[in-house]
């Protein structure tokens, strides 16, 4: 049982490129979301799914885009990268009522 | 805005001391409040939790008060060890969407 799963760990990229941080959970949660951790402003919910084939925009929106078409995995894509999106993103799940977010490992993205 | 609002930024604190944290909402339709500890290049895991209809919620050396009429929710750690120290955040949900304060750096001095 592997939990919540986050790849790649660490990944640096130039301004203008493009790249998608894969998330996949084992535990059949129907809920899944996507946190960026910055100093001093804590996790800022950036997407969120509460189903197969069902998203929704968080906080922070802008810049990020997500699917959602099978319940394991989330992935969350940056179309164009700038330096403002340099953070820890981290992926989160939590079975439809039971209110245990389980989070992953989390990805270190820098953008130059 | 920032729907939960966290203080302190950072904590220093001796061996054996009693951590306070504290938290504060607006949304009187959040019913379920968690606190996360996170130690550093790892994930936060769920610590300890409460809903709006309890007003205090021990596990061990952790509690968690609740004043539900002044929106605000504290994290007491008693006998504060050094194991302790790691990054807290507080949490507010409804209908499994998780919004998270600012977070605090807590150091425990041995």
């Amino acid at each position: 049982n592997a939990g919540v799963t986050q790849t790649p760990k660490f990944q640096v990229l130039k301004t203008g490129q493009s790249m998608t941080l894969q998330c996949a959970q084992d535990m059949n949660h129907e809920y899944m979301s996507w946190y960026r951790q910055d100093p001093g402003m804590g996790l800022r919910l950036i997407h969120y799914s509460v189903g197969a084939g069902i998203t929704d925009q968080g906080e922070v929106p802008n810049g990020y885009n997500v699917s959602r078409s099978t319940t394991e995995d989330f992935p969350l894509r940056l179309l164009s990268a700038a330096p403002s999106q340099t953070s820890v993103y981290f992926c989160a799940s939590v079975a439809s009522g039971a209110n245990v977010l389980t989070f992953g490992a989390g990805s270190r993205l820098t953008v130059l | 805005q920032q729907q939960v609002k966290q203080s302190p930024q950072s904590l220093i604190v001796q061996k054996g001391g009693i951590s306070i944290i504290n938290c504060a909402y607006e949304n009187t339709a959040f019913d379920y409040f968690p606190w996360y500890q996170q130690f550093p290049g790892k994930g936060p895991a769920l610590l300890i939790a409460i809903r709006p209809d309890v007003s205090e919620k021990k596990e061990g050396r952790f509690t968690i008060s609740f004043n539900k009429s002044a929106k605000q929710f504290s994290l007491h750690i008693m006998d504060s060890q050094p194991g302790d120290s790691a990054t807290y955040f507080c949490a507010a949900s409804n209908f499994n969407k998780f919004y998270f304060g600012s977070g605090t750096k807590l150091n425990v001095k041995p």
